[in-house]
């Protein structure tokens, strides 16, 4: 067990570029989430996976923002046209069961 | 809907000594969990404690305990013995027990442990 997995660490993009971030879970974790956390605040919901489903989205997912996770293992989160407010720090972490998580160390996203 | 509220931007504590912070939380749920995070510089998020709502007892781990007051939605969290590793951001947290179950924050108090 590697822990959960997230690349790159950090990224930083010019606005108006697409970037992509990657999570890979625990293995036998079903459950993957995505959250943003911005300076001084804690975690925000984005969305949440069970195997290869997205079965919810938080209205902070514009439609800029897409999620993936293909074949129920690892999972991407893109943003298109970046803009300075998506600077961040998105969080995966996965779960096999309800109250049981593990986070990776996030990606640190710096539009400029 | 959740709501967590840590009403405690930053508190500081010498070492060996006992810290408590705090947290209150909102929710219509009747099956909860509750949590505290530690997230140091290195921004991983960890696992302090964890708390069954429908449990009265209240979690202990090592040295770190909380106290829940379930009908006050209240759920501080009690570090004794305090040392300097344990400087960090801490997050207090709930999800439901259902299906999703995705984590609602607070805004985290941070902690810094002195000599």
């Amino acid at each position: 067990d590697t822990g959960v997995s997230q690349n790159p660490r950090h990224k930083i993009t010019k606005r108006g570029q697409n970037v992509t971030f990657r999570c890979d879970p625990i293995s036998e974790h079903n459950r993957l989430y995505w959250y943003r956390q911005t300076l001084g605040q804690g975690p925000e919901f984005l969305t949440y996976f069970q195997n290869e489903a997205q079965l919810e989205k938080s209205r902070l997912l514009s439609d800029r923002f897409s999620a993936e996770r293909p074949k129920g293992s690892f999972s991407t989160l893109e943003i298109q046209r970046t803009e300075q407010g998506d600077s961040a720090m998105y969080l995966c972490a996965s779960s096999s069961r309800a109250g049981g998580y593990t986070f990776g160390s996030g990606t640190r996203l710096t539009v400029v | 809907a959740q709501t967590v509220t840590q009403s405690q931007p930053e508190m500081s504590v010498q070492e060996a000594e006992t810290v408590t912070l705090s947290c209150t939380y909102d929710t219509s749920e009747n099956n909860y969990y509750l949590f505290w995070y530690k997230q140091p510089p290195s921004r991983q998020m960890i696992l302090v404690i964890r708390q069954e709502a429908y449990k009265q007892q209240n979690a202990t781990e090592n040295r770190f305990s909380v106290n829940f007051q379930k009908a006050a939605k209240s759920f501080s969290l009690k570090i004794s013995d305090s040392q300097l590793g344990d400087t960090a951001m801490y997050f207090c947290a709930t999800a439901h027990t259902g299906t999703a179950s995705k984590l609602t924050f607070g805004t985290g108090t941070r902690l810094q442990v002195t000599l």
